[in-house]
């Protein structure tokens, strides 16, 4: 069976420092992976999906980065957080195979930026 | 467009039925979710219904499709103390080919 691990889970890190967070699936092979952040406890907000090593797709400009160094493996990154960037940060795979995008998802990071 | 509405918050009584509901406006759904998130964790997929179907049922979990006013819904039946937390409806449209997941509806069960 899949499965996919986040960690940290949790983080607290100063306003200006780096980042990086990793997640990683089990499993299953060529995986559609992305990348959520949650504020609040409410919304989704798609950050970046990929669909092969390499190939990062931004949803939304930041500075945060994402990147695919290995096929079951996603790295969100930053060089300088911002206070902005405290949430909750949800990976997510789904089967690229699949006629469907059934996302599921790893069991978060929490970030706060102090 | 794609935006996907959802109420912000719902209270029951244990052993009620709980009712979430969700609008979207992109007629090109194909698919549409329900994940429910308990506090601090990821979101756990519930169920998914194929835009040609109505309704979809699964032990206590019902789901009603009526495309024509995009409208979705999560029945949830005999409500438990366990069903606490936070539904969130999503609908995979094939020319974004991406998920657009709903604002979330906070289920409250009380005793």
């Amino acid at each position: 069976s899949q499965t996919i691990h986040q960690w940290p889970a949790t983080l607290v890190q100063p306003v200006g420092s780096p980042l990086s967070l990793e997640c990683t699936v089990e499993g299953t092979s060529n995986p559609n992976l992305y990348w959520y952040r949650q504020a609040a406890g409410r919304g989704l907000q798609l950050l970046f999906y990929s669909v092969g090593i390499g190939q990062i797709s931004s949803e939304v400009p930041q500075n945060l980065s994402a990147s695919r160094p290995q096929d079951r493996q996603f790295i969100l990154s930053s060089k300088k957080l911002l206070l902005s960037d405290s949430g909750f940060y949800l990976c997510a795979w789904s089967d690229r195979d699949s006629f469907t995008d059934t996302q599921y998802f790893g069991p978060g990071t929490r970030l706060t930026v102090l | 467009g794609e935006d996907v509405e959802q109420s912000l918050f719902l209270s029951v009584r244990e052993g009620d039925s709980s009712v979430i509901n969700c609008t979207y406006t992109d007629s090109s759904s194909t698919y549409l979710y329900w994940y429910k998130q308990e506090p601090g964790a990821g979101l756990q997929l519930l169920t998914y219904i194929f835009s040609n179907m109505d309704m979809k049922q699964d032990q206590r979990l019902t789901v009603l499709l009526n495309k024509k006013d995009k409208h979705l819904s999560l029945r949830i039946a005999d409500t438990q103390t366990g069903d606490s937390a936070i539904y969130f409806c999503a609908e995979f449209t094939g020319t974004a080919s991406k998920l657009t997941f709903g604002t979330g509806t906070r289920l409250q069960v009380t005793l």
